[in-house]
């Protein structure tokens, strides 16, 4: 299995534009989470999905952020519009049933937004 | 409020040394994570943990639930264990949220 995917890898944007971040988990997990990660704050959890439905969207921090699992295969988060202090490294990590399930991370999007 | 705190912040080590990294939380957990991330930015998991002690070659991670504590051990260290080292905890009743501890910065010096 080639891991967790994440796309783009680097992102630079300006401010006012939208941004879209892609995610594939791992086959068959069907736990998937979005982190974000910046010097201030270290890793935060944003949002995470269970059987692609979110089960808990409170780390989202406004309505300028969204994000969706329209398959088992696919998620994506939104920014519209970006904001220079959304700059920050976003991590998408996937597991499997179970509470006890360790989960895998993808490499990571390294957004800037001037 | 769930808290996680780790230290140090920072470590340096000669290669050779014995490295104890420390974490501590506020409430009751159902299970316990060491992450380690790579210079390039990578995250991998090393360890979860529920009780007592597991060990992965020359990583050992120990938890003590009713002082609400673990630590992660390296035995040996070598430059290649120069990353940063995350503790991450699952609070009871948190289903499966991550509250993530600020990160250790290991650096071992040949």
């Amino acid at each position: 299995d080639a891991g967790v995917i994440q796309s783009p890898r680097h992102e630079v944007t300006e401010m006012g534009q939208e941004v879209t971040l892609r995610c594939k988990p791992i086959s068959g997990h069907d736990y998937l989470f979005w982190y974000r990660q910046t010097m201030m704050r270290g890793l935060e959890l944003l949002i995470y999905f269970n059987n692609n439905v979110p089960i808990d969207d409170s780390g989202m921090p406004e309505d300028r952020f969204s994000a969706k699992m329209p398959n088992a295969s696919f998620s994506t988060l939104k920014i519209q519009p970006s904001e220079p202090r959304d700059s920050a490294v976003y991590f998408c990590a996937s597991s499997g049933t179970g509470i006890l399930n360790e989960q895998f991370f993808g490499p990571g999007t390294r957004l800037t937004v001037l | 409020k769930n808290e996680v705190e780790q230290s140090p912040q920072n470590l340096t080590a000669q290669e050779g040394e014995f490295i104890t990294i420390n974490c501590s939380y506020s409430v009751g957990i159902s299970a316990l994570h060491w992450l380690q991330q790579h210079p390039g930015g990578g995250i991998v998991s090393l360890f979860m943990l529920s009780s007592g002690k597991k060990k992965h070659g020359r990583l050992i991670a120990t938890i003590n639930i009713q002082e609400k504590h673990s630590s992660l051990h390296i035995t040996a260290s070598h430059p290649r264990d120069s990353a940063v080292y995350i503790c991450a905890v699952q609070f009871s009743g948190s289903a499966r949220q991550l509250t993530f501890g600020s990160g250790t910065q290991l650096t071992v010096l040949p």
